[in-house]
């Protein structure tokens, strides 16, 4: 069974550009969530799609946004990208997005703000 | 405000010693807590996990504690090898699932051989 696949693995922008991120999940996952990691703060939630619905967010900016596509594939879009914006970003797919059942992370992109 | 806290960012430990890493969280609307292990240029990875109605879980080597009064539950592992040499982070969610999960800053354990 494949495994969550993020594209691409690493991207460098400039500052005021905007990004687009995907996530494709595991076959007949429902949910995707998304994740920014940056160094010494762990894992933080930006939003979670289920049935191409946004069902939570977390607490980031507009300029953070996402989508999910009845296939389940996932994209998350940044605009105007600040230097702050570099980081890790994870998406997890799990069945039914119950978080208290193991969620599936894809290996990431490192986004880098030049 | 940090909900979870993982107060050790890292820790050394020999092999075939015990690994006891700690974990403190805040919110008592936590009621379900997992452990996630993360190698470098790898997504996280499931380890175990732990509901408020217990206070321990086991799966092999791996052991989760839970003291619900202190808001603190700490991962055990006996004995430790190399290969979990990891970067480990503690999330809390509420039973239900409905929650979003809120992770700590995670614990670097080296395992010297």
């Amino acid at each position: 069974k494949a495994g969550v696949t993020q594209t691409p693995r690493y991207l460098i922008k400039t500052r005021g550009q905007q990004v687009t991120l995907s996530c494709s999940p595991i076959s007949g996952h429902r949910s995707v969530s998304w994740y920014q990691q940056t160094p010494g703060q762990g894992l933080q939630f930006l939003f979670e799609y289920f049935s191409e619905t946004q069902r939570n967010k977390g607490n980031f900016p507009g300029r953070f946004s996402g989508r999910q596509f009845s296939n389940s594939r996932s994209e998350m879009n940044v605009s105007t990208l600040e230097l702050g914006d570099s980081a890790l970003y994870l998406c997890a797919s799990s069945p039914d997005g119950k978080q208290n059942q193991p969620q599936h992370f894809g290996d990431g992109t490192r986004l880098s703000i030049l | 405000d940090q909900q979870v806290k993982q107060n050790s960012p890292s820790l050394s430990v020999q092999e075939g010693r015990i690994s006891i890493l700690n974990c403190d969280y805040t919110n008592s609307m936590f009621d379900y807590f997992l452990w996630y292990k993360k190698y470098p240029a790898e997504g996280p990875t499931f380890l175990i996990s732990i509901s408020s109605i217990k206070d321990k879980n086991e799966d092999g080597r791996f052991t989760v504690f839970l003291n619900k009064s202190a808001k603190h539950l700490s991962l055990h592992i006996v004995p430790s090898q190399p290969g979990d040499s990891a970067v480990y982070f503690c999330a809390a969610t509420t039973f239900s699932g409905n929650t979003p999960l809120v992770f700590g800053k995670g614990t670097r354990l080296s395992v010297i051989a």
